[in-house]
């Protein structure tokens, strides 16, 4: 089945510099990637995703990356603010063949300090 | 918007006690899900369910079981609670669709604590 490794498993930057989150993923068939963000206390919500069918994607400050061929997508945060802070889950999924789970990696927690 | 409720917030229980976790979407969505989530392990999977009355295993179903008889309810049941299930256990929804790529929509999570 699908593996998916996520790093790092904490990550600390200064308000205004940039973030990157990088997961792999084992499956090649797998063709969907969502991230979700869960703020502390929070539930897990939908920030961005990416289709295999392109190899990048970007709303407002944050992207994610995609490399089909090496098997890994990132995210990408830029002018990193306090609210950025919380834990990212990237997940990997494919689509349209009978039944599908998505599959998460184990969660990077952003620390933005002001 | 959809709205994933659970039945609890904070429950703390005994061990050996049966114990039901329960969860109410309103969006009619055909799929249900139910993780646990623990520090370092992520969302780890334990019972899915894409139609009433039926569930699939997910990747740690050791300790539960499930029940889906209405469309918008998923059950989760620890038949005999242990301390090693003390975590935080959340609910999903998500369409049978692919309008979305089958967007997830979680509840707000139960943090269960078996003494």
């Amino acid at each position: 089945g699908e593996n998916v490794e996520q790093h790092p498993s904490t990550l600390s930057v200064q308000e205004g510099d940039s973030a990157v989150i990088k997961c792999t993923y084992s499956d090649s068939a797998s063709n969907y990637f969502p991230w979700y963000k869960q703020e502390l206390g929070k539930r897990p919500q939908l920030i961005i995703d990416i289709r295999s069918n392109v190899g990048e994607k970007k709303d407002q400050r944050i992207a994610v990356t995609l490399n089909k061929t090496a098997k890994h997508f990132s995210l990408h945060i830029t002018e990193t603010q306090p609210e950025d802070s919380a834990v990212y889950f990237c997940a990997a999924i494919k689509m349209n063949t009978g039944f599908q789970k998505l599959v998460f990696g184990t969660g990077t927690r952003l620390l933005v300090s002001p | 918007d959809v709205k994933v409720t659970q039945s609890s917030r904070y429950l703390v229980k005994r061990t050996g006690e049966k114990v039901f976790l329960e969860c109410v979407q309103d969006m009619d969505h055909e799929n249900m899900f139910w993780y646990r989530q623990d520090p370092g392990l992520g969302l780890r999977l334990i019972y899915f369910s894409y139609d009433v009355k039926m569930k699939e295993k997910g990747d740690i179903p050791e300790g539960y079981s499930v029940s889906r008889e209405k469309k918008e309810r998923f059950s989760l049941i620890l038949e005999s609670a242990s301390t090693n299930q003390t975590s935080m256990y959340l609910c999903a929804s998500s369409s049978g669709q692919h309008r979305r790529g089958n967007e997830q929509f979680f509840g707000p999570g139960t943090r269960l604590t078996v003494l």
